[in-house]
């Protein structure tokens, strides 16, 4: 299995423009984070999904950011308008639910960079 | 709602020696599962090690174990014969056992980073 994918790896955009970011989870996984890692917050869970239905988005900052699942095999989380406090690494991770499966598989991040 | 405390922000060590990464947490769940997780300078998230709250036995994997304290709720990560490659950050986390909605996220410490001297 390729594990999870994200895309891009890096991007850099001005304040004011609109970011997307993109996730892959691994096939046959039913749960999908999206976490933010920051020097001053540390990592912190945005919003995950099961079955593509968002669960919890407590963690979600303001209006500004939006996810979606259309299906199994696609997330995205974008920023619109993008600000400076917005840089960070986005991390998605993937799991399936069961006595089995409590890990959560995390793709490579996206690192921000709004200037 | 649960925490997860990890009170050394830095520790170093000398290359094949042991090393013990401590982890607190608070939580009023009786039932749930404690993670260890590596982030090396690629910022890739590897899980190094889990532990069931039901479980006595501390868990292991190859170099790596841990003391699971369950009534101090304590969880600390011990790294034997220490490699150079085991230099990362070091995150502890939290994941409840529910069976509910809601209860499936990852709670994190805010990690710790490990130094190995050659």
């Amino acid at each position: 299995d390729a594990g999870v994918i994200q895309s891009p790896r890096h991007e850099v955009t001005e304040m004011g423009q609109e970011v997307t970011l993109r996730c892959k989870p691994i096939s046959g996984h039913d749960y999908l984070f999206w976490y933010r890692q920051t020097m001053m917050r540390g990592l912190e869970l945005l919003i995950y999904f099961n079955n593509n239905v968002p669960i919890d988005d407590s963690g979600m900052p303001e209006d500004r950011f939006s996810a979606k699942m259309p299906n199994a095999s696609f997330s995205t989380l974008k920023i619109q308008p993008s600000e400076p406090r917005d840089s960070a690494v986005y991390f998605c991770a993937s799991s399936f639910f069961g006595l089995a499966g409590v890990e959560q598989y995390f793709g490579p991040g996206t690192r921000l960079t709004v200037t | 709602a649960q925490t997860v405390t990890q009170s050394q922000p830095e520790m170093s060590v000398q290359e094949a020696e042991t090393v013990t990464l401590s982890c607190t947490y608070d939580t009023s769940e009786s039932d749930y599962y404690l993670f260890w997780y590596k982030q090396p300078p690629s910022r890739q998230m590897i899980l190094v090690i889990r532990q069931e709250a039901y479980k006595q036995q501390n868990a292991t994997e190859n170099r790596f174990s841990v003391n699971f304290q369950k009534a101090a709720k304590s969880f600390s990560l011990k790294i034997s014969d220490s490699q150079l490659g085991d230099a990362a950050m070091y995150f502890c986390a939290y994941r409840s056992a529910l069976v509910i909605q809601g209860a499936q996220k990852l709670v994190f410490g805010q990690g710790t980073r490990l130094t190995i001297n050659p």
